[in-house]
């Protein structure tokens, strides 16, 4: 089973910053089957990215994604108030579908 | 609109079962996947298994298999989740998703079920 590790556990900025999650993977992942998701307190996660680097309909421009192989890279640009949140990584492979454990991303 | 419609919480008791829907409306029904995915508290997302609704096809994580069963009614656009042999540790919040054939991206999700298992 591959494995998902993202980092940091936990990301302290202000609104107006650069964010930046990383995704690391035990095991090469096919760019196709990488997918981030954002998810708020009481609410299911919403796709943000899929295919490693495609925005999902309706997300702002100011969320990218990038990476490849076992390194992967989630950026949010300027951060907005409602950007903060827990996010997640997941993959497809051979024994299934994986998340990562998520990074929260919390007001400083 | 999409929509992926689950139904309200469950409490059982250690040992015995649930049986989850999760009702799919605003799109073409068997031109879908349906995923389950459990979240326990302030826990992150584990993947439980997968239903192909063209052709009825499963697969389950290894974790869960032989104490999962997925299955659909065609006619009324609904899948279930069943978890057997329940515990402690199954206490989470149940939600089913949307995956467009091998696009490895859930694009819709429903809003959730509790399932609390405590005797």
């Amino acid at each position: 089973e591959i494995v998902l590790t993202q980092s940091p556990g936990t990301l302290s900025l202000s609104p107006g910053e650069r964010a930046t999650l990383s995704c690391r993977a035990s095991q090469s992942v096919t760019s196709d089957s990488l997918a981030w998701y954002q998810q708020k307190p009481g609410q299911a996660p919403r796709l943000l990215i899929y295919g490693a680097s495609s925005r999902a309909t309706g997300i702002p421009d100011r969320f990218s994604g990038s990476g490849s192989g076992t390194d992967f890279t989630l950026t949010i640009s300027r951060l907005e108030p409602e950007d903060f949140a827990v996010y997640y990584c997941q993959q497809y492979g051979s024994s299934g579908y994986t998340f990562g454990q998520g990074t929260n991303l919390e007001i400083k | 609109q999409v929509q992926l419609v689950q139904s309200g919480a469950e409490v059982k008791k250690p040992g015995a079962s649930v049986k989850i829907p999760c009702k799919a409306s605003g799109y073409n029904f068997i031109n879908y996947y349906i995923h389950w995915v459990r979240q326990a508290p302030g826990q992150g997302l584990e993947w439980l298994g997968i239903i192909n609704l063209s052709d009825g096809g499963t697969d389950y994580a290894h974790t869960f298999r032989g104490r999962v069963i997925v299955t659909t009614d065609t006619s009324t656009s609904t899948v279930y989740m069943e978890l057997s042999s329940l515990r402690s540790e199954d206490t989470a919040v149940y939600y089913c998703a949307r995956e467009a054939p091998a696009t490895y991206k859930f694009d819709y999700w429903g809003q959730g079920t509790l399932v609390t298992v405590s005797s």
